[in-house]
């Protein structure tokens, strides 16, 4: 069975430095993956995802991942965070065409200090 | 558009009420999905349903715990004779297609149950 691992339970910033959230995944085949984020009181919302293709991958708000296939990782990065950025972030995958089964981590908090 | 709403938001139970708990997809998702969260953990997968159809609901943690989508829009999570270890936040989301394309999922805000 797929799983997914984040290693950082709390990471806490100042504001403009930079961040990396690790995300480390156990499956063999085709992956699909996700980063979401939940900001205080509000419900997930879709950061950036992976299908296909570029395996850098730009989404919403200045953040990007890179899927490193050979090292099962997909982490989330950001050059300059801000205080607005603090929030709970979740990776996740989806194992394969036809899966629909998302496997998400256990979730990072992240505390950006003004 | 209106996203992913659930009802309602919070939820105090005995121990052995049942409870059940709404899920409105976006108009028109074929696919609606239920995750439980509890407290330090990410979403977990309960079961999906195509259109009315509940294709899988391996999930499901017990028999106390049911699900329907009768219409093949707003879909309802039942839970029979809740226990302490029931309370956590219940999440559906929804995407606009089936089974055999993989897609973002769009999230409802969650309905936060507390078993006492």
């Amino acid at each position: 069975a797929q799983s997914v691992s984040q290693h950082n339970h709390h990471v806490i910033l100042s504001e403009a430095a930079s961040l990396e959230l690790g995300c480390n995944y156990s499956y063999g085949g085709t992956v699909n993956l996700f980063w979401y984020v939940q900001y205080p009181g509000q419900h997930l919302q879709l950061l950036l995802k992976y299908f296909s293709g570029d395996p850098l991958v730009k989404g919403i708000k200045g953040f990007e991942a890179e899927f490193i296939k050979s090292k099962f990782s997909f982490n989330l990065r950001k050059p300059s965070v801000q205080w607005s950025d603090t929030a709970e972030y979740f990776c996740a995958l989806l194992s394969g065409a036809g899966s629909y089964q998302l496997t998400f981590g256990k979730g990072t908090k992240l505390s950006v200090i003004p | 558009g209106a996203g992913v709403s659930q009802s309602p938001r919070y939820k105090v139970a005995k121990r052995g009420q049942d409870v059940a708990l709404r899920c409105d997809p976006i108009s028109g998702h074929v696919s609606l999905f239920w995750y439980q969260q509890a407290l330090g953990q990410g979403p977990e997968f309960l079961t999906y349903f195509q259109n009315e159809a509940q294709l899988d609901k391996s999930g499901l943690p017990s028999d106390r715990f049911f699900a329907e989508r009768p219409e093949g829009s707003v879909s309802t999570l039942k839970i029979q004779r809740t226990q302490q270890e029931d309370s956590a936040v219940y999440l559906c989301a929804s995407t606009p297609v089936g089974l055999a394309d993989s897609y973002e999922q769009y999230f409802g805000p969650g309905t936060r149950l507390t078993v006492t």
